[in-house]
């Protein structure tokens, strides 16, 4: 069961511009996290948010968790190639995560 | 680096044959996953374990079975392989107190004929 709605699907920017993903869903959450995946790579871990309406910034990278805690965000800030990559939401709830299915983003120079 | 490896790394076996992944952690955490990633569906969770010998059923267990005999490995076993098996698996380890500190190996990508 897919719980969490991950939009856009694809995103293809030029370096330098701004965006941001999002992560939404109809059920509460006690965590959300964000990983970052390459290709034929495992994701990677970007950041774990707790609190309804937390906000955490890592580099140009700005998370944000909704109050309800059913929902996420991620906006990147000035777009650099080596961002390119798969952003992944997963949901703690219960004894798994629960993913979704990913924005692929491309920013090209 | 959380210490995971898996192997092998890739495979290509036939319908019908059996075929076991193994996932190998350095730092003796207590639980241990197997997802499988497909275009479309994401990463979805087949099996999981919290320790040695305890293991529990995921969102897509059928077909597939599990063992734990020492804390650091962790096997993934396809009794009886289908091309609908044809997947990239992954394993994670969590390293917290709470389930969301999972961290990820590097796949096993696997190709059934």
């Amino acid at each position: 069961t897919q719980l969490l709605e991950q939009s856009p699907q694809f995103l293809s920017i030029q370096e330098g511009e701004n965006l941001t993903v999002y992560c939404n869903s109809s059920s509460v959450f006690s965590s959300l996290q964000w990983y970052r995946q390459e290709p034929g790579e495992g994701p990677v871990l970007l950041v774990t948010v707790v609190t309804g309406g937390e906000v955490k910034k890592l580099k140009r990278l700005t998370f944000q968790f909704g109050d309800a805690r059913k929902d996420s965000s991620l906006h990147i800030t000035a777009a650099q190639p080596g961002d390119t990559g798969l952003y992944l939401c997963a949901g703690a709830l219960g004894y798994a995560l629960n993913f979704g299915k990913g924005t692929s983003l491309l920013v090209t120079p | 680096d959380a210490g995971i490896t898996q192997s092998p790394r890739h495979k290509v076996t036939e319908t019908g044959t059996p075929v076991t992944l193994r996932c190998h952690q350095t730092e003796n955490h207590r639980y241990m996953y197997w997802y499988r990633q497909d275009p479309g569906h994401g990463l979805r969770l087949i099996h999981y374990s919290y320790g040695v010998k305890d293991t529990d059923k995921g969102e897509v267990s059928d077909g597939y079975s599990v063992s734990r005999s020492k804390t650091e490995d962790f096997l993934l076993t396809l009794e009886s392989a289908t091309s609908s098996q044809t997947s990239v698996y992954f394993c994670a380890i969590r390293t917290g107190t709470t389930q969301e500190t999972q961290y990820f190996g590097p796949g096993t990508r696997l190709l059934v004929l």
